[in-house]
């Protein structure tokens, strides 16, 4: 069975500062991978996905992930976040031909103006 | 374009209440999801559906929940009787029919409250 970890549970940063959350999953098959973000009081919405090709991934409002293959990783990653960029932000795996996305336990960040 | 839409969005119940959540997917899309979010178990994929017809309901956590999707426009998520550890947000998502696969398009979430 496919499983997802995401090693920071709450993450506090400056504005400015440089973001980096790690994913990890495991399935040794063809996956396809996700990062969604949920702000406070709304649903989950997709940030930026891989599916296959480049493994620098990029997303909506400046966001970036890149797909790790040996690694089974796929890093999310911001240069310079914003007080808007809070949310709790998912991790989440699907593996190859079928439809059960498997979500990580999330990562909550708070920016500081 | 509508997107998923879910009622009720907030649903405030005794123990032993049957409660009953609804889910109008996106037109066109034929996969179908209940998840549940907790603060402790993080989002958890209860059952989904394809073209109506349940595919994986490993994840309904006992015989109290049950799903159905009588149409290619509704579906339904009830739990009798409810109890207090039910306390959650539910969400719902859909997904159209193309390769390759796992982009979910979420509900707003319809938060329970079992007293």
């Amino acid at each position: 069975a496919q499983s997802v970890s995401q090693h920071n549970h709450h993450v506090i940063l400056s504005e400015a500062a440089s973001l980096e959350l790690g994913c990890n999953y495991s399935y040794g098959g063809t996956v396809n991978l996700f990062w969604y973000v949920q702000y406070p009081g709304q649903h989950l919405q997709l940030l930026l996905k891989y599916f296959s090709g480049d493994p620098l991934v990029k997303g909506i409002k400046g966001f970036e992930a890149e797909f790790i293959k040996s690694k089974f990783s796929f890093n999310l990653r911001k240069p310079s976040v914003q007080w808007s960029d809070t949310a709790e932000y998912f991790c989440a795996v699907c593996s190859g031909g079928y439809q059960k996305v498997t979500f990580g336990t999330g990562t909550k960040l708070q920016v500081i103006p | 374009d509508a997107g998923v839409i879910q009622s009720p969005r907030h649903e405030v119940t005794e123990m032993g209440q049957e409660v009953t959540l609804r889910c109008k997917p996106i037109s066109g899309h034929d996969y179908l999801f209940w998840y549940r979010q907790t603060m402790m178990r993080g989002l958890e994929l209860l059952i989904y559906f394809n073209n109506n017809v349940p595919i994986d309901d490993s994840g309904m956590p006992e015989d109290r929940f049950s799903a159905k999707m009588p149409n290619a426009s509704f579906s339904t998520l009830k739990i009798q009787p409810s109890e207090p550890r039910d306390s959650a947000v539910y969400f719902c998502a859909s997904s159209p029919p193309t390769v390759p696969t796992g982009e979910l398009f979420f509900g707003e979430g319809s938060r329970l409250t079992v007293l």
